[in-house]
């Protein structure tokens, strides 16, 4: 099955900043890449999306880009702000002609933006 | 339009109980899924329904574990009895059959005491 490792798992930074957070994959069929904002007390929530046939994506400050060679894909936010502060998840997933996948997520990334 | 609602929203309950989580998905949504995040460990897979139909139940721990979806609608995930290592936040998702993308619920948080 698919295992999906994601570096860091914590990561502070300064306001204003850019942050990076990085995952790897290991099914080479999995063509569908998710990214999920948790802030606390809520769900994950889906913020940016790439697929297989996409090199990069871009919506406004934040940025995914995906390496099929080296099965490796980044979640880059730029200015950042301290609403951004949440658990960030990566996942990876074959998707479904039908538009339905399940997803293997990373372990998590607990980004803090301090003011 | 509504979000997905799971309650309770916090569950506390000594081993050998039994709890019952609760999932009402967006409406007209048919697909269904359960998860569970374990602390500091990803959110892992547990299962998913297409309307009232069990499509993929591969991810479910053990025989403890039950989940229901009578009638397409709301689902319900029960854990008898309740054991230390089931603790962990128990998140619900709902997709349109060709939607785009889950809509997360809230999650409850079990803790096993």
């Amino acid at each position: 099955g698919e295992n999906v490792e994601q570096h860091p798992s914590t990561l502070s930074v300064q306001e204003g900043d850019s942050a990076v957070i990085k995952c790897t994959y290991s099914d080479s069929a999995s063509n569908y890449f998710p990214w999920y904002k948790q802030e606390l007390g809520k769900g994950p929530q889906l913020i940016i999306d790439i697929r297989s046939n996409v090199g990069e994506k871009k919506d406004q400050r934040i940025a995914v880009t995906l390496n099929k060679t080296a099965k490796h894909f980044s979640l880059h936010i730029t200015e950042t702000q301290p609403e951004d502060s949440a658990v960030y998840f990566c996942a990876a997933s074959r998707r479904w002609a039908g538009g339905s996948y399940i997803p293997t997520f990373g372990r998590g990334t607990s980004l803090i933006v301090h003011p | 339009e509504a979000g997905v609602t799971q309650f309770p929203s916090h569950s506390v309950i000594e081993k050998g109980q039994t709890v019952t989580l609760r999932c009402d998905p967006i409406s007209g949504h048919d697909n269904l899924y359960w998860y569970r995040r374990v602390m500091g460990k990803e959110i892992k897979f547990l299962l998913h329904f297409v309307k009232e139909s069990k499509q993929d139940e591969s991810g479910m721990p053990n025989n403890r574990f039950l989940a229901e979806r009578t009638g397409g609608t709301y689902s319900t995930l029960k854990v008898q009895p309740a054991e230390l290592e089931d603790s962990g936040v128990y998140f619900c998702a709902s997709s349109h059959a060709q939607g785009s993308g889950y809509t997360f619920g809230s999650g409850t948080r079990l803790t096993v005491v």
